[in-house]
Protein backbone atom coordinates (compact mmCIF):
# COMPACT_ATOMS: atom_id res chain seq x y z
CA UNK A 1 0.00 0.00 0.00
CA UNK A 2 0.82 3.45 -0.28
CA UNK A 3 2.77 4.62 2.70
CA UNK A 4 3.56 8.68 3.91
CA UNK A 5 5.96 9.98 6.42
CA UNK A 6 5.85 12.68 8.87
CA UNK A 7 9.13 14.05 10.87
CA UNK A 8 9.13 14.54 13.70
CA UNK A 9 7.03 12.39 14.91
CA UNK A 10 6.70 14.54 18.32
CA UNK A 11 7.88 18.09 18.99
CA UNK A 12 8.66 20.69 21.61
CA UNK A 13 9.24 23.79 21.54
CA UNK A 14 9.23 27.49 23.19
CA UNK A 15 6.55 29.83 22.58
CA UNK A 16 7.94 32.27 19.97
CA UNK A 17 9.93 29.83 17.92
CA UNK A 18 9.03 28.19 14.70
CA UNK A 19 8.43 24.40 13.92
CA UNK A 20 8.94 22.78 10.56
CA UNK A 21 6.96 19.14 10.09
CA UNK A 22 7.67 16.94 6.96
CA UNK A 23 5.18 14.87 5.33
CA UNK A 24 6.56 12.34 2.80
CA UNK A 25 4.84 10.02 0.41
CA UNK A 26 7.55 7.31 0.01
CA UNK A 27 6.46 5.10 -2.55
CA UNK A 28 4.36 6.66 -5.04
CA UNK A 29 3.95 10.91 -6.18
CA UNK A 30 1.43 13.19 -4.70
CA UNK A 31 0.35 16.53 -6.60
CA UNK A 32 -1.85 17.04 -3.93
CA UNK A 33 -1.07 16.86 0.12
CA UNK A 34 -3.59 17.65 3.02
CA UNK A 35 -3.14 19.33 6.28
CA UNK A 36 -5.43 18.56 9.20
CA UNK A 37 -5.45 19.64 13.01
CA UNK A 38 -6.70 17.23 15.89
CA UNK A 39 -7.48 18.79 18.98
CA UNK A 40 -7.29 16.01 21.98
CA UNK A 41 -10.66 14.02 21.44
CA UNK A 42 -11.93 15.88 18.90
CA UNK A 43 -11.94 15.21 15.15
CA UNK A 44 -9.69 16.09 12.46
CA UNK A 45 -10.34 19.74 10.43
CA UNK A 46 -9.10 20.22 7.50
CA UNK A 47 -6.52 23.38 7.39
CA UNK A 48 -5.07 23.52 4.06
CA UNK A 49 -4.82 21.78 0.61
CA UNK A 50 -1.21 21.37 -0.77
CA UNK A 51 -0.47 21.46 -4.10
CA UNK A 52 2.94 20.63 -5.80
CA UNK A 53 4.36 23.74 -7.28
CA UNK A 54 1.68 26.46 -6.57
CA UNK A 55 0.27 28.02 -3.44
CA UNK A 56 -1.80 26.00 -0.79
CA UNK A 57 -5.41 27.10 -0.30
CA UNK A 58 -6.20 27.42 3.38
CA UNK A 59 -9.85 26.24 4.90
CA UNK A 60 -11.47 30.07 6.45
CA UNK A 61 -10.47 30.66 9.69
CA UNK A 62 -6.78 29.23 9.21
CA UNK A 63 -4.11 31.58 9.22
CA UNK A 64 -1.81 31.64 6.34
CA UNK A 65 1.06 33.73 7.41
CA UNK A 66 1.19 31.37 10.71
CA UNK A 67 0.84 27.95 8.66
CA UNK A 68 3.22 28.17 6.07
CA UNK A 69 2.90 25.62 3.64
CA UNK A 70 5.17 24.28 0.80
CA UNK A 71 4.99 21.80 -1.79
CA UNK A 72 7.96 22.26 -3.52
CA UNK A 73 8.08 18.36 -4.72
CA UNK A 74 5.80 15.45 -5.66
CA UNK A 75 6.63 14.21 -2.67
CA UNK A 76 7.37 16.57 0.03
CA UNK A 77 5.02 18.91 1.80
CA UNK A 78 6.13 21.54 4.75
CA UNK A 79 4.16 22.96 7.32
CA UNK A 80 5.89 25.88 9.55
CA UNK A 81 3.98 26.88 12.60
CA UNK A 82 5.59 30.20 13.29
CA UNK A 83 5.76 32.19 16.08
CA UNK A 84 4.73 29.11 17.77
CA UNK A 85 2.56 29.72 20.98
CA UNK A 86 0.61 27.36 23.58
CA UNK A 87 -2.86 27.53 21.53
CA UNK A 88 -0.91 25.82 18.68
CA UNK A 89 -0.35 22.64 20.68
CA UNK A 90 -2.04 20.06 18.97
CA UNK A 91 -2.05 17.05 16.50
CA UNK A 92 -0.73 17.38 13.25
CA UNK A 93 -1.52 14.92 10.38
CA UNK A 94 -1.30 14.96 6.85
CA UNK A 95 -2.74 13.02 4.17
CA UNK A 96 -1.25 12.48 0.44
CA UNK A 97 -3.86 12.03 -2.63
CA UNK A 98 -3.23 9.09 -4.33
CA UNK A 99 -4.93 9.91 -7.78
CA UNK A 100 -0.94 10.10 -9.65
CA UNK A 101 -1.05 6.35 -8.63
CA UNK A 102 -4.77 5.61 -9.85
CA UNK A 103 -6.20 5.48 -6.73
CA UNK A 104 -8.91 7.58 -5.65
CA UNK A 105 -7.87 8.37 -1.78
CA UNK A 106 -5.57 10.03 0.18
CA UNK A 107 -3.57 8.23 2.44
CA UNK A 108 -2.66 9.47 6.16
CA UNK A 109 0.67 9.93 7.71
CA UNK A 110 1.31 8.75 11.58
CA UNK A 111 0.99 12.75 12.90
CA UNK A 112 3.00 14.74 14.52
CA UNK A 113 2.63 15.89 17.85
CA UNK A 114 3.39 19.67 18.45
CA UNK A 115 3.48 20.82 22.66
CA UNK A 116 4.27 24.49 22.87
CA UNK A 117 5.82 25.46 26.19
CA UNK B 1 -20.25 23.23 2.22
CA UNK B 2 -20.31 19.69 3.85
CA UNK B 3 -21.14 18.84 7.23
CA UNK B 4 -20.99 15.29 8.44
CA UNK B 5 -22.87 14.49 11.98
CA UNK B 6 -21.97 11.77 14.47
CA UNK B 7 -24.30 10.84 17.15
CA UNK B 8 -23.01 8.57 18.91
CA UNK B 9 -19.58 9.84 21.11
CA UNK B 10 -19.46 6.32 22.49
CA UNK B 11 -20.79 3.02 21.96
CA UNK B 12 -19.85 -0.54 23.75
CA UNK B 13 -20.38 -3.88 23.00
CA UNK B 14 -19.36 -7.63 23.47
CA UNK B 15 -16.98 -9.40 20.70
CA UNK B 16 -18.49 -11.22 18.12
CA UNK B 17 -21.59 -9.18 18.17
CA UNK B 18 -22.64 -6.65 15.47
CA UNK B 19 -22.57 -3.21 15.70
CA UNK B 20 -23.70 -0.14 13.81
CA UNK B 21 -22.59 3.11 13.88
CA UNK B 22 -24.78 5.78 12.63
CA UNK B 23 -23.79 9.00 10.22
CA UNK B 24 -25.39 11.62 8.60
CA UNK B 25 -24.12 14.11 6.43
CA UNK B 26 -24.80 16.89 4.26
CA UNK B 27 -23.82 18.59 1.13
CA UNK B 28 -25.02 20.70 -1.89
CA UNK B 29 -22.68 18.73 -4.02
CA UNK B 30 -23.74 16.29 -7.00
CA UNK B 31 -20.59 14.00 -7.23
CA UNK B 32 -19.25 13.42 -3.20
CA UNK B 33 -17.71 10.02 -1.79
CA UNK B 34 -18.16 9.21 1.42
CA UNK B 35 -15.72 7.14 3.73
CA UNK B 36 -15.09 5.83 7.11
CA UNK B 37 -11.87 5.65 8.82
CA UNK B 38 -10.59 4.10 12.01
CA UNK B 39 -8.34 5.69 14.11
CA UNK B 40 -6.91 3.31 17.17
CA UNK B 41 -4.74 4.53 19.98
CA UNK B 42 -1.52 4.87 17.53
CA UNK B 43 -3.77 7.54 15.82
CA UNK B 44 -2.90 6.28 12.64
CA UNK B 45 -5.61 7.07 10.37
CA UNK B 46 -6.98 3.77 8.69
CA UNK B 47 -9.24 4.00 5.75
CA UNK B 48 -12.51 1.38 6.70
CA UNK B 49 -14.36 1.38 3.67
CA UNK B 50 -15.22 3.96 1.12
CA UNK B 51 -18.70 4.77 -0.81
CA UNK B 52 -18.81 6.49 -4.07
CA UNK B 53 -22.37 8.59 -4.10
CA UNK B 54 -23.47 7.69 -7.45
CA UNK B 55 -23.37 4.15 -7.01
CA UNK B 56 -26.18 2.52 -5.59
CA UNK B 57 -25.00 -0.29 -4.37
CA UNK B 58 -23.70 -0.30 -0.53
CA UNK B 59 -19.93 -0.90 -0.64
CA UNK B 60 -18.92 -3.83 1.49
CA UNK B 61 -15.30 -5.23 3.25
CA UNK B 62 -15.02 -8.20 4.67
CA UNK B 63 -16.84 -7.72 7.77
CA UNK B 64 -17.77 -4.41 7.37
CA UNK B 65 -20.51 -3.17 5.28
CA UNK B 66 -22.38 0.61 4.65
CA UNK B 67 -25.96 1.13 4.50
CA UNK B 68 -26.27 4.52 2.31
CA UNK B 69 -28.96 5.97 2.61
CA UNK B 70 -28.77 8.59 -0.71
CA UNK B 71 -31.90 10.26 -0.14
CA UNK B 72 -31.80 10.56 3.60
CA UNK B 73 -28.09 11.82 3.23
CA UNK B 74 -27.36 8.85 5.69
CA UNK B 75 -24.22 5.83 6.10
CA UNK B 76 -24.06 4.04 9.21
CA UNK B 77 -21.21 1.25 9.10
CA UNK B 78 -21.96 -1.98 10.29
CA UNK B 79 -19.14 -4.22 11.82
CA UNK B 80 -20.10 -8.09 12.16
CA UNK B 81 -18.33 -10.40 14.28
CA UNK B 82 -16.52 -7.68 16.38
CA UNK B 83 -13.31 -8.40 17.30
CA UNK B 84 -10.74 -6.53 20.00
CA UNK B 85 -9.13 -4.97 17.65
CA UNK B 86 -11.93 -3.22 16.31
CA UNK B 87 -11.53 -1.19 19.58
CA UNK B 88 -10.93 2.60 18.32
CA UNK B 89 -12.70 5.81 17.47
CA UNK B 90 -14.39 5.89 14.04
CA UNK B 91 -14.54 8.67 11.71
CA UNK B 92 -17.27 9.13 9.46
CA UNK B 93 -16.12 11.73 6.48
CA UNK B 94 -17.31 13.14 3.35
CA UNK B 95 -15.40 14.90 0.44
CA UNK B 96 -16.26 16.12 -3.15
CA UNK B 97 -14.95 16.13 -7.00
CA UNK B 98 -12.75 12.97 -7.25
CA UNK B 99 -13.06 11.42 -3.78
CA UNK B 100 -9.26 12.32 -2.88
CA UNK B 101 -10.49 16.01 -2.02
CA UNK B 102 -10.38 17.56 1.44
CA UNK B 103 -12.27 15.85 3.72
CA UNK B 104 -14.98 16.86 5.63
CA UNK B 105 -14.98 14.84 9.28
CA UNK B 106 -17.60 13.98 12.16
CA UNK B 107 -16.86 14.29 15.84
CA UNK B 108 -16.38 10.65 16.07
CA UNK B 109 -17.92 7.54 17.96
CA UNK B 110 -15.32 5.40 20.76
CA UNK B 111 -16.07 2.13 19.62
CA UNK B 112 -15.12 -0.45 22.56
CA UNK B 113 -15.37 -3.89 22.30
CA UNK B 114 -15.22 -5.88 25.50
CA UNK B 115 -13.76 -9.50 25.48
Amino acid sequence: GAVVSQHPSRVICKSGTSVKIECRSLDFQATTMFWYRQFPKQSLMLMATSNEGSKATYEQGVEKDKFLINHASLTLSTLTVTSAHPEDSSFYICSADARDRGQSEQFFGPGTRLTVL
Amino acid sequence: AQTVTQSQPEMSVQEAETVTLSCTYDTSESNYYLFWYKQPPSRQMILVIRQEAYKQQNATENRFSVNFQKAAKSFSLKISDSQLGDTAMYFCASSSGGGADGLTFGKGTHLIIQP
